[in-house]
């Protein structure tokens, strides 16, 4: 089966800039997650849809970032506008059910300069 | 949100040699996952442990979910240059939450 796509890989944007990730998950899976993995970190989960609902959105900084998952497939990550600290690779997972495996992309990096 | 701290952060052994990762939480989990990643990849799936006290092997690898389900460790045998990587651990919730840990860098010298 195809894995999870992100796009783009790279992205160099100057801050105060918007920008926006697109992930397509597993086909089947209800589960899709956005994560935030700076450098040599763990990532830290931004947010959290099941179909097309939101699970978890308590580390999303809402006031420049925002999320998506219409008809609870593929979804979209924005940042408006970007600043120098959002620099990361963002990272979309999704998975079929609780204990189970979360499949991942393979990120995007964003440089904000 | 849920932390999960791993110790130690870096670790560089020479090959041949044993370790022992740790990864501890103040939170109970409904399983726990360990993940590694690879520069420029997502994390990639080692092993799911569900129930507390669960011992899990995987050739070299052993995985051991503590009793309370709030932590885990990950003992590599005869660490070979293969094994280099991010080491993560992760603790699913009721609600299929998955918050990682801090992360353990592994550099196994030939």
């Amino acid at each position: 089966e195809a894995g999870v796509a992100q796009s783009p890989r790279y992205k160099i944007i100057e801050k105060r800039q918007s920008v926006a990730f697109w992930c397509n998950p597993i086909s089947g899976h209800a589960t899709l997650y956005w994560y935030q993995q700076i450098l040599g970190q763990g990532p830290k989960l931004l947010i959290q849809f099941q179909n097309n609902g939101v699970v978890d959105d308590s580390q999303l900084p809402k006031d420049r970032f925002s999320a998506e998952r219409l008809k609870g497939v593929d979804s979209t990550l924005k940042i408006q506008p970007a600043k120098l600290e959002d620099s990361a690779v963002y990272l979309c997972a999704s998975n079929r059910q609780l204990n189970t495996e979360a499949f991942f992309g393979q990120g995007t990096r964003l440089t904000v300069v | 949100t849920q932390l999960l701290e791993q110790s130690p952060q870096f670790l560089s052994i020479q090959e041949g040699e044993n370790l022992t990762v740790y990864c501890n939480s103040s939170s109970v989990f409904s399983s726990l996952q360990w993940y590694r990643q690879e520069p420029g990849e997502g994390p990639v799936l080692l092993v799911t442990v569900v129930t507390g006290g669960e011992v899990k092997k995987l050739k070299r690898l052993t995985f051991q979910f503590g009793d309370a389900r709030k932590d885990s460790s990950l003992h590599i045998t005869a660490a070979q240059p293969g094994d280099t990587g991010l080491y993560l651990c992760a603790g699913l919730t009721g609600a299929n939450n998955l918050f990682f840990g801090t992360g353990t860098r592994l550099t196994v010298i030939p």
